[in-house]
Parts: C-alpha cells; structure tokens; sequence
C-alpha cells in the first residue's frame, strides 16, 4: 500500500491566490482527516470526513477555508483568498473510525508559504 | 473542549539512556490516549496507545502509563538509540480515533 498520498508537496503562493490541496486516501478507509500544523498552535483538526460526508468542520478557521470529499478515494482542501498566516504543513490522514481507537495513517504533508 | 499539555517541550537524553514525556488532560471524559512520533519531513506515526480501561501499556522498549485520577499519562522509552531522535505527540479523545487533540510535542535528541 502506498499510504496517503499528499499533493503538491510544497506550494508557494502569493496573498490573494487561491490554494488547493489534494489528498488520496488508503483505500478502504473510511474516514479521512484534515490537519494544519504550526510551531504557534501544533496540529490542529481542521476538519474530518466519515464515509465521504463532512461530519465536524469546527476547526475550520473561517470560511476562507473549504473541503471536499467527492468520492472515497480523493479529497480536496482550498483556500480562498490565501493569507500570510495560513502559512503551515497541513496533512491528510485517514483511518478505520473506532470507538476503540486505532491508528491515523498520515500523508507526509504539504508546506504551504503565502507571501 | 479538551486541553492537553505536553512537557518537556525538548528533551535531550545519552544514548542508552531512558526517556519520559508527559501529558495532562482537562476532558474526565476522554478514553484514548495515543502517541505519535514524527520524523523530519515526514507525517506523524502512531507508535502506542492506551484506552482508559488499562493503566499500562508495553510495546518492546516503549512504555504507556495511565493515571485516570490525576489525569496525566506517559510516554517511556528505554534503551534509547539514535533513531527514537524525533518529535513526540501525546493525544486525547473521547470518542475513539475521531477528534484527537494534541499534546504540543516534545522535540527528543538522542546523544550519541
């Protein structure tokens, strides 16, 4: 299995421009997880996917901010108009949901810089 | 919401030598408390975890302790070799592996 795989790696983009993030699952998951992490505030939930429905976007920092689940196997997150504090490594992480527990299998990121 | 508070921030350590990491939690409520360990330039890594039903937990030479009254859990390594040099997560949840929050980590060196 390949993991999760995280695209683009590093994105450098300039305030104002729209930034879109893509995340491609473990098949078979069946939740998926978006996390931003920063010195300032570490890792942060942003927002989590069950079965390809958004199920707490409470961590979204506003509305600048949006996910997509369009199907099982890919999921999106944009930011529009992009801002210098959105700078931060965010991740995708997928899992089996359990009340039990059980492992986050996270993607190795993408480092975004807005100048 | 829950709070978790890690400590120590860094923590530098001989090789061979062992290491603690802890964690508090203000939730009486959550039930799960994994670790993470995350290598540069990669995603964080479960490495153990403990539900609240069990005070301790061994995995080879890493180590989970629960204190449910205190509301305070570890981390022990022991044995340390060069390759447990990472960041370190500690984490809480009341509702399995959804909604983790996370400790702010702690930066461990192992010395050579």
């Amino acid at each position: 299995d390949a993991g999760v795989i995280q695209s683009p790696r590093h994105e450098v983009t300039e305030m104002g421009q729209e930034v879109t993030l893509r995340c491609k699952p473990i098949s078979g998951h069946n939740s998926l997880f978006w996390y931003r992490q920063t010195m300032m505030r570490g890792l942060e939930l942003l927002i989590y996917f069950n079965n390809n429905v958004p199920i707490d976007d409470s961590g979204m920092p506003e509305d600048r901010f949006s996910a997509k689940m369009p199907n099982a196997s890919f999921s999106t997150l944009k930011i529009q108009p992009s801002e210098p504090r959105d700078s931060a490594v965010y991740f995708c992480a997928s899992s089996l949901i359990s009340g039990w527990g059980g492992p986050l299998h996270f993607g190795n990121g993408t480092r975004l810089t807005v100048t | 919401g829950e709070n978790v508070e890690q400590h120590p921030s860094t923590l530098s350590v001989q090789e061979g030598d062992s290491a603690v990491i802890k964690c508090t939690y203000s939730d009486s409520a959550s039930n799960y408390f994994p670790w993470y360990k995350q290598e540069l330039g990669k995603g964080p890594q479960l490495i153990i975890d403990i539900r609240s039903n069990v005070g301790e937990k061994k995995d080879q030479r890493i180590a989970v302790t629960l204190n449910k009254t205190a509301k305070h859990f570890s981390l022990h390594i022991t044995e340390t070799q060069p390759e447990d040099s990472a960041v370190y997560f500690c984490a809480a949840s009341k509702q399995g592996n959804e909604k983790l929050t996370f400790g702010t980590g702690t930066r461990l060196t192992i010395i050579p």
